[in-house]
């Protein structure tokens, strides 16, 4: 079954509002994720690495101030794309590792974002 | 060099035939290595880790090759159900229980009757 959940899987918006994508491990705490966004025909590129309890780290060429990121708990991170434009329509999907012995990062199903 | 540099695609093949996917990467200290699939508009699953020694699971077997840097898949008596994205995935440096994964660009399977 799913260890990592999104939601929403889909959402459509107006230019110039916000979105806010929520990512859960659903069977373990995760002290780190991390949010991958994916164009069409194109690689996963990371935006961010999800810390709880501290300050994301973004990726070099993307903007904190746009997408803002909250690690509440051990079992959420949300990802807020805010003022979304065009451009920003894409794949967007976490990551969770689950430690320990386990090497594997378990990705959500991903939300689609369409900025109209 | 890109960190993560995978075979340009994408393969088009019969059901049966044997298929072999390439993959380098840059970073010489990488320590982990993974084959994702990736089913259109979802999102990647571990199909397999990849060991020094070489690893198979039924169809499926994946090689590293340090020395050259060098990861490979090989899938035989592909079926329908394979088409998809494989992406060559590398943990670089820095470590740690939380450290990052590099992906390639992935490449596109199309499996034929």
């Amino acid at each position: 079954g799913a260890v990592v959940s999104q939601h929403p899987s889909r959402v459509i918006c107006k230019s110039g509002t916000s979105v806010k994508i929520e990512c859960r491990s659903l069977d373990f705490q995760a002290t780190t994720m991390f949010w991958y966004r994916q164009f069409p025909k194109k690689s996963l590129m990371l935006m961010a690495t999800s810390n709880e309890g501290s300050k994301a780290t973004y990726e070099q060429g993307v903007e904190k101030d746009k997408f803002l990121i909250n690690h509440a708990s051990l079992t959420l991170s949300t990802l807020t794309v805010t003022s979304a434009h065009p451009e920003d329509s894409s794949f967007y999907i976490c990551s969770a590792p689950r430690g320990g012995v386990d090497d594997t990062q378990y990705f959500g199903p991903g939300t689609r974002l369409t900025v109209l | 060099r890109k960190e993560v540099e995978q075979d340009p695609g994408p393969f088009n093949v019969p059901e049966g035939a044997t298929v072999a996917f390439n993959c380098t990467y840059s970073n010489s200290a990488s320590q982990s290595f993974f084959w994702y699939r990736q089913d259109c508009r979802k999102e990647p699953k571990l199909l397999m880790s990849v060991y020094s020694s070489g690893n198979e699971d039924g169809r499926f077997t994946a090689q590293l090759n340090r020395a050259s840097q060098y990861i490979s898949l090989l899938i035989r008596d592909s079926k329908l159900s394979d088409s998809a994205t494989y992406l060559c995935v590398v943990r670089p440096p820095p470590f740690g229980a939380n450290s990052k994964l590099t992906f390639g660009k992935g490449i596109t399977l199309s499996v034929r009757p």
